[in-house]
């Protein structure tokens, strides 16, 4: 059974600062990964897909790495913005079998102070 | 023009009562999927449609029904509404393995 873990739990960082936010999935049989982003009361708002075969995708300020074969996958933000405070999930899609539903990881909670 | 909506965005209602709630996508996407977002905010999935088939059916109390007219709709309809049942659903639709899922707004259910 697939299980995802994103470290840490909740962050707080001053404006301006670089950070790495992690996910970790047991079952490296995965199609893709994909990072979402949550605002409180909110939907989920997509923000990278990671094929299996990638090594990385970048949006704007946004990079997301994955490393398949150790089960690993870092979303990196660079010079974060109070905009930035919200909710980050990343989920993980099976290459067989579970009719493609995704398995998302407990999610971690950033602030970023003005 | 939104892709992926859900009606309502709010419901409150007495423990027994049946409610339902409706989502529409407009991407033409051919799977679309119902998840759960606990009061600890951890989402699970519920349901899968793929062009009206049933395909995913979690561990979910049969008091929940999910129908899909056609490809675009899928309706969430639960029966006798527990206090447990009290979380936010969400509504999403994917095309193939190889794309990303879209998220509708989310209704948050609020069982009293």
């Amino acid at each position: 059974k697939q299980e995802v873990t994103q470290i840490p739990a909740a962050l707080s960082v001053p404006e301006g600062e670089n950070l790495v936010l992690n996910c970790s999935f047991t079952d490296s049989a995965i199609y893709n990964l994909q990072w979402f982003r949550q605002d409180p009361g909110k939907g989920l708002t997509s923000l990278l897909l990671i094929q299996s075969s990638q090594r990385e995708q970048t949006s704007g300020r946004l990079n997301a790495s994955l490393d398949k074969s150790s089960g690993r996958s870092t979303l990196y933000i660079a010079a974060s913005q109070p905009g930035d405070s919200a909710t980050y999930l990343c989920a993980v899609r099976p290459t067989t079998g579970g009719g493609n539903k995704l398995t998302f990881g407990t999610g971690t909670q950033l602030k970023v102070e003005l | 023009d939104t892709a992926v909506s859900q009606t309502p965005k709010y419901l409150v209602t007495q423990m027994g009562n049946d409610k339902s709630i409706k989502c529409e996508q407009n991407l033409g996407h051919d799977t679309m999927y119902w998840y759960k977002q606990d009061s600890k905010k951890f989402l699970k999935i519920m349901f899968s449609y793929n062009n009206k088939e049933l395909i995913i059916n979690e561990t979910v109390p049969n008091r929940f029904s999910p129908k899909s007219p056609d490809k675009a709709h899928l309706n969430l309809h639960i029966n006798s509404l527990e206090l447990g049942d009290s979380a936010v659903y969400f509504c999403a639709s994917s095309q193939g393995a190889a794309y990303g899922y879209t998220f509708g707004s989310g209704t948050r259910l609020t069982v009293v």
